[in-house]
């Protein structure tokens, strides 16, 4: 597609329940990011992958979070056991190669609310 | 902990005037970029400032870039109602972008 796709766009959840939220980057970029950002807060980076290489999770804030991209292109972020503190727009980004000198794209975000 | 700190946090200014938002980093950049973010979804790239660049432009837009005060700024003139967004810097030394926690600038018709 023309940009960055994510879905569900908006998503509801109950408190313990599993939520997968899908990333469609651009067709040809290789480097994908997720952020999460909480209501009127900056940008919190998660998990960044670039090409073949081992994903960047470094910004994952527990072992409930996790993230795959298949095939070098769609990524699915999964949150497992949700909390209220979840509850965010969760961002996806992509770009043609790392970030160095090059724009990311940003998607238009999942809204999670964990009740 | 971010980055990128932004000020001020909120602007509000009107219609016409020039609005002046600020960003200060921590660490060494390879480069410094500004996005925009309308309605709290996903942000657009508005500028890239690379780290031996002091000065850049785009349409309006006019960002600075001081490597030894660590310090960049955007200037956007003749303010417009579409502008009222948040703007957020990013700064990344690798792969990854951090950002600050952003301005909202809102313009007064």
């Amino acid at each position: 597609g023309a940009g960055v796709s994510q879905s569900p766009s908006n998503k509801v959840t109950e408190k313990g329940k599993d939520v997968e939220l899908r990333c469609d980057p651009i067709s040809g970029h290789t480097a994908l990011y997720w952020y999460r950002q909480s209501l009127g807060q900056g940008l919190e980076f998660l998990i960044y992958f670039q090409g073949n290489s081992a994903p960047d999770k470094s910004g994952l804030p527990s072992d409930r979070f996790s993230a795959e991209r298949t095939g070098g292109s769609v990524s699915t972020l999964t949150i497992q056991r949700t909390q209220q503190e979840d509850s965010a727009v969760y961002l996806c980004a992509s770009s043609q190669a790392g970030v160095r000198g090059n724009t990311i794209y940003f998607g238009e975000g999942s809204w999670l609310t964990v009740v | 902990s971010q980055q990128g700190e932004e000020d001020p946090q909120a602007l509000s200014i009107q219609e016409g005037e020039n609005a002046t938002m600020n960003c200060s980093y921590k660490t060494s950049i390879n480069n410094l970029q500004w996005y925009r973010q309308n309605s709290g979804r996903g942000l657009v790239h508005l500028i890239l400032i690379r780290s031996n660049e002091r000065e850049k432009h785009s349409g309006r837009l006019r960002v600075t870039l001081d490597t030894s005060k660590k310090s960049s700024s955007l200037l956007i003139t003749a303010s417009r109602a579409a502008d009222t967004a948040s703007y957020f810097c990013a700064t990344g030394g690798n792969e990854k972008l951090t950002f600050g926690t952003g301005t909202r600038l809102t313009i007064i018709p």
